[in-house]
């Protein structure tokens, strides 16, 4: 089972700003088969992308992913208010695992 | 419209007993694999098991064979999420969430229940 680590913990950033988020897998995941999700306070979490890079139904394009391997990226482009949430990586390749997720907060 | 609505939060005592819902509506749920996630405070999610409501097989997360049932009513387009003995740290908000066809991903999740067991 991959293990996710999610850097960095807390990025604090300005609305216009570019968010780059990070997930490290402890095993190659295979088939690029990772998603994010975006959480906000009180809210269940949101499909952002699938299979490292396709955007779920519905997802602005400032949103992007990427990587392959152990190492995967999810940029936001230019941040927009309703963009500040925590972020989770999952991967489903072996089974099934999510990351301890990176808080986007407004400097 | 896509939903899955799930029963409400419930504050229980240690070694009680519970089932929580969840139920989909707007889609052939017979033919969606449905899980659970747990979240507890804080922390990121973790996925607890699944279930395929057609003919309710069911698999679990090692993490949680044997500490929870997984059941579903296909008559009734429900799923369920139980224990038999509640602890203290079974505290945290749970999601029923559909797994996407052919992958071990979600795309529809329900709104949570806070489970808060506390004596």
């Amino acid at each position: 089972e991959s293990v996710l680590t999610q850097s960095p913990g807390t990025l604090s950033l300005s609305p216009g700003e570019r968010a780059t988020l990070s997930c490290r897998a402890s095993q190659t995941i295979s088939n690029r088969f990772l998603a994010w999700y975006q959480q906000k306070p009180g809210q269940a979490p949101r499909l952002l992308i699938y299979g490292a890079s396709n955007r779920a139904t519905a997802i602005p394009d400032r949103f992007s992913g990427s990587g392959s391997g152990t190492d995967f990226t999810l940029t936001i482009s230019r941040l927009e208010p309703e963009d500040f949430a925590v972020y989770y990586c999952q991967q489903y390749a072996n089974s099934l695992t999510f990351g301890g997720g990176t808080k986007v907060e407004i400097k | 419209e896509v939903q899955l609505v799930q029963s409400g939060a419930e504050v229980k005592k240690p070694g009680e007993s519970l089932k929580i819902s969840c139920k989909g509506s707007g889609y052939s749920f017979i033919s969606y694999w449905i899980g659970w996630v747990r979240q507890m405070p804080g922390k990121g999610p973790e996925w607890m098991g699944i279930i395929y409501p057609a003919d309710s097989d069911t698999r679990y997360s090692p993490s949680f064979q044997g500490q929870v049932t997984i059941s579903a009513d296909k008559s009734i387009s429900t799923a369920y999420l139980q224990w038999s003995s509640l602890k203290a740290s079974d505290t945290a908000m749970y999601y029923c969430v559909r797994r996407v066809t052919g992958y071990n991903y979600f795309d529809y999740w329900g709104q949570g229940a806070l489970v808060t067991v506390s004596s």
